[in-house]
């Protein structure tokens, strides 16, 4: 059974850029979401997707979006970057219904991008 | 307003003795609480989670308190043993243990040093 795993681990952009980040999502995880940790805090809420759609989002703004494919893997797109994007970013998967109370989530190692 | 506080940014704790991480929240939709561990260049993992109908959970070296009246958790580790350094992360959820659509709330994180 393979873990959650991400891509790319570390990347560098400049201000205005554009940024899409990959997820892998546990096998047999069909919900995934997406937190920002940045530094000196902890991971923060972006979104999260259920079946291709998403179901949940935290107060991020729309330049932050995302997709989840039928394999249940998934993507993030940040436009327009700001200086304050640079972080890690985190993507969890987890199994059960969504909304529902069951799973715990399971995290990828992340990737860090900074903005210059 | 940061609705899960972890007042100490680090401990330092003597292998074998007890080690004690605390947790405030503010949020009364909170109904579960869990601990995540992360070691460097690593993914937060899943450590211990409390329901809070329970105001106690252990699992082997591992047991969290949860005080509802208070809105305070604790997480104690005994023995404390090298492998148990790492930054430790409360989070709470008003949707079970996933978070569902409304995602983890995580505080910042107590850095934790067990010292030989």
């Amino acid at each position: 059974e393979t873990g959650v795993t991400q891509s790319p681990t570390h990347l560098i952009k400049t201000r205005g850029q554009q940024v899409t980040l990959r997820c892998s999502s546990q096998s047999g995880h069909n919900t995934v979401s997406w937190y920002q940790q940045a530094l000196g805090q902890g991971p923060q809420f972006i979104f999260q997707y259920y079946r291709e759609e998403e179901n949940g989002r935290g107060n991020f703004p729309p330049r932050f979006s995302g997709l989840q494919f039928p394999n249940y893997s998934s993507e993030l797109n940040v436009n327009a970057l700001e200086l304050d994007d640079s972080a890690l970013y985190l993507c969890a998967s987890r199994g059960g219904l969504a909304g529902g109370n069951t799973g715990e989530l399971f995290f990828g190692e992340g990737s860090r991008l900074t903005v210059l | 307003d940061q609705q899960v506080k972890q007042n100490s940014p680090s401990l330092s704790v003597q292998e074998g003795r007890i080690s004690i991480l605390n947790c405030d929240y503010t949020n009364s939709m909170f109904d579960y609480f869990l601990w995540y561990k992360k070691y460097p260049a690593e993914g937060p993992t899943f450590l211990i989670s409390i329901s809070s109908i329970k105001d106690k959970n252990e699992d082997g070296r591992f047991t969290v308190f949860l005080n509802k009246s208070a809105k305070h958790l604790s997480l104690h580790i005994v023995p404390s043993q090298p492998g148990d350094s790492a930054v430790y992360f409360c989070a709470a959820s008003a949707r079970g243990s996933g978070g569902g659509a409304d995602g983890l709330t995580f505080g910042k994180g107590t850095h934790l040093i067990i010292q030989p």
